[in-house]
């Protein structure tokens, strides 16, 4: 079992609606969760990061956090054609060491 | 604006020449890190730097080296690359290492190997 999994993709939404962005972990004991974006040929930048249970909201971006089920989401409302990219989940502390394991990215594109 | 710095943004070397690649940061922060992303991959951690204590990760090749000199500066030299060597090498920093605080990428450097 992969320590952070995702779905590869691609997705497609049409403009407008919500994307959903799924992402799962291997370690019930990990400590925080990150959303990164990544367009095609340049860096990862970060979204949102969440680390207790619970839905967190930023703008149109709302990150869930279920440790039970070691289970991070990312919605994006009223998705735009510029979200169409390559969205990174990384969790920290995985088997308690310090640092971030990023899954390998579900890339999301927006039909206008 | 502060900010993380990759240089070059594209490096082309060939097989078996030993390449560097720099990373700067106006950040002030006390971590850096180097990540290996190859296509359609996630970026893969190589090692990092608190300050100037150097950490490994166990399956980074011997190929691979770094060198803090100081805060703002880190390199990663690969002393003799091979065609799998080719990626997208990604400099981060942090202010720390504590799980809830964010790496700032720079802009990567694309290594092609001849």
């Amino acid at each position: 079992q992969k320590e952070v999994e995702q779905n590869s993709g691609p997705l497609s939404v049409p403009e407008g609606a919500i994307a959903s962005l799924n992402c799962t972990y291997s370690d019930r004991g990990s400590q925080s969760f990150f959303w990164y974006r990544q367009y095609s040929g340049k860096s990862p930048e970060l979204i949102m990061f969440i680390y207790s249970n619970g839905d967190k909201e930023d703008g149109r971006f709302t990150a869930q956090l279920n440790k039970a089920s070691q289970y991070v989401s990312l919605l994006i409302r009223d998705s735009q054609p510029s979200d169409s990219a390559t969205y990174l989940c990384a969790v920290f502390g995985i088997q308690g060491a310090q640092k971030l394991v990023f899954g390998q990215g579900t890339r999301l594109t927006i039909n206008p | 604006d502060a900010m993380v710095i990759q240089n070059p943004r594209y490096q082309v070397t060939q097989f078996g020449k030993p390449v560097t690649l720099s990373c700067s940061q106006t950040l002030n922060h006390n971590v850096m890190y180097w990540y290996q992303q190859k296509s359609s991959q996630a970026p893969k951690l190589l090692f990092h730097y608190y300050d100037k204590d150097f950490n490994n990760e166990a399956d980074t090749p011997d190929n691979f080296q770094s060198r803090r000199p100081n805060t703002s500066f880190c390199f990663l030299d690969i002393r003799s690359p091979g065609l799998g060597d080719a990626a997208m090498y990604l400099c981060a920093t942090s202010r720390d290492l504590a799980g809830g605080v964010e790496q700032f990428f720079g802009p990567g450097t694309r290594l092609t190997v001849l």
